[in-house]
């Protein structure tokens, strides 16, 4: 299984509204990122987990909490959410520590749009 | 700290005619370099990685990029275009020393029938 795999596709939510964003990878990879794409533009990192740790945490606001029960999935936890946070948020692995000189694989990323 | 500049925010090439995206780079160290493509709402696929190996380095779908020091440049090119191939590219860098890693902008491929 070489894929990472993201659900849901979509997700509209109020301003009001707790949802999770989850990712799971089979590769055995030890290492897992979140990014935020807001359109025509390229992605920016907000969190790395190596080793099931958080290692990064790219300043990125508390309404965003990422979580890893495993070395096979990442949460990502939203709450009290702003209409800017609208965008694509792309889930990544990699194969050993979390280092940013690895290849990273992505999954094809949750549709986010706030109201 | 280091940078990634793509010369191009957007190339278009007819089907069949080569294909050449721009990628400067800046790095105080022995950077990583990588070519990724995006399709359309679509996550990230690797093209290909240069890691101080072979300067000429060949990726998927007969794309294949040089890294040139002396430029600080890592083009990617490919000899014959396919409409499939139309979609964002990005060049990133990343650096071992810092753990830092950058996105250059993205350069669209539109590729003409």
């Amino acid at each position: 299984d070489t894929e990472v795999t993201q659900t849901p596709k979509h997700l509209v939510m109020g301003m009001t509204n707790k949802k999770s964003l989850k990712c799971e990878q089979h590769m055995g990879h030890r290492a897992m990122y979140w990014y935020k794409q807001k359109a025509k533009k390229p992605p920016e990192l907000m969190f790395v987990y190596s080793y099931e740790k958080l290692s990064i945490n790219e300043s990125v606001p508390s309404r965003f909490s990422p979580e890893c029960p495993n070395s096979s999935l990442l949460n990502l936890h939203l709450h009290a959410l702003q209409p800017e946070d609208s965008a694509l948020y792309l889930c990544a692995s990699s194969q050993t520590s979390g280092e940013l000189t690895d290849t990273q694989y992505f999954g094809p990323g949750t549709r986010l749009t706030v109201l | 700290a280091q940078s990634v500049t793509q010369l191009d925010s957007h190339v278009s090439v007819s089907e069949g005619t080569p294909v050449l995206l721009r990628c400067n780079y800046s790095s105080s160290y022995s950077p990583s370099l990588f070519w990724y493509v995006q399709h359309p709402n679509k996550g990230l696929q690797l093209l290909l990685k240069y890691t101080s190996a072979a300067t000429l380095v060949k990726g998927i779908n007969g794309f294949e990029a040089e890294f040139k020091k002396s430029e600080t440049s890592f083009h990617l090119t490919k000899p014959s275009a396919h409409m499939s191939d139309a979609a964002e590219y990005f060049c990133v860098v990343s650096d071992y020393n810092n753990n830092d890693m950058r996105f250059g902008a993205g350069t669209r491929l539109t590729v003409k029938p």
